[in-house]
């Protein structure tokens, strides 16, 4: 059975580092690409970072650029994203979801709250 | 990336269908055949309907369907269901350099 679970939110400050997991199993997420979805209370959702099945191709969304490192540790079967020097409206749920193909996500984790305050 | 446009807003009758239009541009909609939509419901995770334009995952009712015209993509909903209420998603892919855009979303409510 497919499945991800997303681990790791919590409350911190902002400046502050926190690093997300997405323990998959059922499927090897090397064989596929991997993606973190946020919505921040009452808004839509925004991918926020995507690593493709090669391992290699990584996008993010403008505001974390510099600051979010999406990553896998197939060993694990797990993904991760390293959140830096966080600010109040980065304060969202994370999901992490697996892709079927260009962004259509089939299988989805019942996310991971992150708030941050000033 | 700027946001693919949505009606903030749709509603239906039980039985009737619902139409929800996601705008895009030639750079992301209308470049390519990779658009989905996604349900939502409150205090939920999203649930792919619709992926590639107009195929529907395994357990997805034949109810939902998709469609696209140039940089436009639609969701129609056919005989709707109190369980339809919900928020909708859609996304595009946008090329091989840029990250993928969602849509602002449509609350979607059967009256």
């Amino acid at each position: 059975q497919v499945q991800v679970v997303e681990s790791g939110g919590g409350v911190v400050q902002a400046g502050e580092s926190l690093t997300l997991s997405c323990v998959a199993s059922g499927f090897s997420v090397g064989n596929y690409g991997m993606h973190w979805v946020r919505q921040a209370p009452g808004k839509g959702l925004e991918w926020v970072a995507v690593l493709w099945a090669n391992g290699f191709k990584k996008h993010y969304e403008d505001s974390v650029r510099d600051r979010f490192t999406i990553s896998r540790d197939t060993s694990k079967n797990t993904v991760f994203l390293q959140m830096n020097n966080l600010r109040v409206e980065d304060t969202a749920m994370y999901y992490c979801a697996r892709d079927r193909s260009y962004y259509s996500d089939e299988f989805w984790g019942q996310g991971t709250l992150v708030n941050v305050s000033s | 990336q700027s946001a693919l446009t949505q009606p903030p807003s749709a509603s239906g009758s039980p039985g009737q269908s619902v139409t929800i239009s996601c705008t895009g541009t030639n750079s992301d909609i209308g470049a390519y055949n990779y658009v989905s939509w996604y349900q939502q419901h409150p205090g939920k995770a999203p649930k792919l309907m619709i992926y590639e334009v107009t195929k529907r995952p395994s357990g997805v009712p034949d109810r939902f369907s998709g469609s696209k015209s140039g940089n436009t993509a639609s969701l129609t909903v056919s005989g709707l269901q109190a369980e339809d209420e919900a928020d909708y998603y859609c996304t595009s892919y946008a090329g091989s350099n840029n990250l993928g855009v969602f849509g602002s979303g449509t609350k979607v409510t059967v009256l």
